[in-house]
């Protein structure tokens, strides 16, 4: 799997948008981009994923570059119960192995 | 979403007994789960992957004596931290994808082991 790089915090505003951004380099061709979050105590909880285009669900936007080299996460409007620790991931999905980085620590600050 | 329950939530033992953990995937068949281990301030990290029907894969450095790892059923992974010891004392999660499904991973709501 590729390695991400990601910045280990950020302190986002209740009721902003929080942009978490995730290097990924050395992504190759087939490979996904996943975002979890882990809030506190928890197992990990899956946001969205994508592959080339830009994807949006209820929960968040996720942009990825043109050339798959990066991509950023997108909270519109952050809330108290988003802070957690987010971890961008590539991979092929499904029955591969998961493997976790460091991850961004997401304050949202009332 | 899928659900993934683990069973206990958390668990107490003295130092050299063995505790079993337990990940059910409820409404969906996992032919394959994920166990990680995670210590406090530290991201997880993938200790094993468990198959229905065959024997467990280990990532390097897990003792597989010491984590045993059943996948009765296409609902049920164990993981028996066996000869428990302070230092395995840690927070212990189990995944699973969903057969034929999209791509993500379900993960349980973890397991807080403590050794004393």
């Amino acid at each position: 799997d590729a390695k991400t790089t990601q910045p280990p915090s950020m302190d986002c505003a209740e009721g902003r948008a929080a942009n978490l951004p995730c290097n990924h380099s050395t992504i190759s061709g087939n490979e996904y981009v996943y975002w979890y979050r882990q809030i506190h105590s928890q197992g990990p909880q899956y946001i969205i994923h994508g592959l080339k285009n830009n994807e949006t669900n209820e929960m968040a936007s996720l942009i990825i570059t043109e050339d798959r080299k990066s991509s950023t996460l997108i909270l519109p409007h952050a809330t108290l119960r988003d802070t957690a620790v987010y971890y961008c991931i590539v991979g092929w999905g499904g029955y591969q192995k998961v493997t976790f980085g460091t991850g961004t620590k997401l304050q949202v600050i009332p | 979403g899928a659900v993934v329950s683990q069973h206990p939530s958390r668990v107490i033992c003295k130092s050299g007994t063995s505790v079993k953990i337990e990940c059910r995937s409820l409404d969906f068949q996992a032919t394959t789960m994920f166990w990680y281990r995670q210590f406090p301030k530290q991201s997880l990290m993938l200790m094993a992957t468990s198959n229905e029907g065959s024997k467990a894969t280990y990532e390097q450095g897990v003792e597989k004596d010491k984590f045993l790892i059943n996948h009765a059923s296409l609902t049920l992974s164990t993981l028996t931290v066996t000869s428990a010891h302070p230092e395995d004392s840690s927070f212990y999660i189990c995944s699973a994808p969903i057969a034929g499904g999209g791509n993500e991973q379900f993960f349980g709501p973890g397991t807080r082991l403590t050794v004393l």
